[in-house]
């Protein structure tokens, strides 16, 4: 089966622009999603398709892709991004998905 | 407004059954395909399973295969996962998440509170 790659943490400075990437042959066929969890809670919808946005995700909020690699790029990045971010697609074989390893976002 | 409400979870010896328990309320159930995702203390997401709105399809993560069934009953608005011969590493919080599908774009646009499944002896 096919597998997601992200880094398994990463920093950014308060205000400014992040971009958390997911890699996986996956993604030349579907587009990734990605998910935002806080500590206890349940994930939260953040991406989906080639850019779209849930109602209520704020605009700083953006993905895209290119060949095997989805991106999520988080502009003006504000203290309350601060979580764990999931990328997941449907995998090459269309029958399962799969989730990245997910991303530990820290607001410096 | 779209709820989806987990239960069943508990603590269950290795080798023994759980049925977790998934209610939806606020939208067609009967129109969705439904996953359920696990997350191991401290670990990432892990899906499980796959059923499509009308029941006739059912997929599941390779290391579930055999031991959990997935199953809904589209009057009552609910989904189950029927786990049976359980493992110490099937100790998770357990998810239950809407797909929305739009074209080639899938994603789980809802998702329940969690309940949590411990296996130990």
């Amino acid at each position: 089966s096919s597998e997601l790659i992200q880094d398994p943490a990463v920093s950014v400075a308060l205000g400014q622009t992040v971009r958390i990437t997911c890699q996986g042959d996956s993604l030349r066929s579907y587009y990734a999603s990605w998910y935002q969890q806080k500590p206890g809670q349940a994930p939260v919808l953040v991406i989906y398709g080639k850019n779209n946005r849930p109602s209520g995700i704020p605009d700083r909020f953006s993905g895209s892709t290119s060949g095997n690699t989805a991106s999520l790029t988080i502009t003006g990045t504000q203290a309350e991004d601060e979580a764990d971010y999931h990328c997941n697609s449907r995998d090459s074989s269309g029958n399962h998905w799969v989730f990245g390893g997910g991303t530990k976002l820290t607001v410096l | 407004q779209v709820q989806l409400v987990e239960s069943g979870g508990g603590v269950v010896q290795p080798g023994r059954s759980l049925r977790l328990s998934c209610a939806a309320s606020g939208f067609t159930f009967s129109s969705y395909g439904m996953h359920w995702v696990r997350q191991a203390p401290g670990k990432g997401l892990e899906w499980v399973a796959v059923i499509w709105y009308d029941g006739r399809n059912k997929y599941y993560a390779d290391s579930v295969k055999g031991r959990f069934t997935v199953s809904r009953d589209n009057s009552n608005n609910t989904l189950y996962l029927q786990m049976n011969s359980l493992r110490a590493e099937d100790t998770a919080v357990y998810y239950c998440a809407r797909e929305l599908q739009i074209g080639f774009a899938y994603c789980f646009d809802y998702w329940g509170q969690g309940t949590l499944v411990t296996v130990s002896s």
